[in-house]
């Protein structure tokens, strides 16, 4: 069975910063690429960040360009968000998915930015 | 970017209705694109994908049309497990992806 969890989120002030992660299992993680998308409370869906199954290509959004890092490691079958210079703005729950075409979901991670 | 324009934005059915949601794109996308059910606390779970294909394991009741810039979610039979949010996302321009601003299914 294909499951994402996603650990990490939490309060953080303006500013502050984060590391997500994303912890998969069920299938061959380095066959796949993967992603972040976001959603704040209330809010449609934003996608925020993808990653090659390598690691070598990485795109993001233009809202958290600069800001945040998506990085992975293969043999530990983790996928991470590194969001640095966070802003209110940035207040959602985070999510990782699953490949290109986006089969699978975690069921998020809450980050709450805020003083 | 490809935007995705999904309607209506909520709606209100009984069990045992037709339901139907749309999701329209502002360029051609070919049938790159899925639908997805999201209920509170939740992962989003993919119900169609390349537009009309059905993942594995979901119900017959749910069914996806449309190509090219229009797109349609048919529930055929509306049930009480699904009264939930659902999205479209377009993978065509991959990795930019946009998503359907969400349709709200209640309960009438």
């Amino acid at each position: 069975e294909v499951q994402l969890v996603e650990s990490g989120g939490g309060l953080v002030q303006p500013g502050g910063s984060l590391r997500l992660s994303c912890a998969a299992s069920g299938f061959t993680f380095n066959s796949y690429e993967m992603n972040w998308v976001r959603q704040a409370p209330g809010k449609g869906l934003e996608y925020l960040s993808y990653i090659s199954r390598s690691g070598s290509t990485l795109y993001y959004a233009d809202s958290v360009k600069g800001r945040f890092t998506i990085s992975r490691d293969n043999a530990k079958n983790s996928l991470y968000l590194q969001m640095n210079s966070l802003r209110a703005e940035d207040t959602a729950f985070y999510y990782c998915a699953r490949g290109n075409r986006v089969d699978y979901w975690g069921q998020g991670t809450l980050v709450t930015v805020s003083s | 970017d490809i935007q995705m324009t999904q309607s209506p934005s909520s709606l209100s059915a009984s069990v045992g209705d037709r339901v139907t949601i749309t999701c329209r794109a502002s360029q051609g996308i070919r049938n790159d694109l899925g639908w997805y059910q999201q209920k509170p606390g939740k992962a989003p779970k993919r119900l169609i994908y390349a537009a009309s294909s059905l993942q594995s394991g979901v119900p017959s009741r749910f069914s996806g049309s449309g190509s090219g810039t229009e797109f349609t979610l048919t529930i055929s039979s509306l049930q009480p497990e699904d009264f939930a949010t659902y999205f479209c996302l377009q993978y065509n321009s991959y990795p930019a992806l946009t998503f359907g601003g969400g349709t709200k299914v209640e309960i009438k």
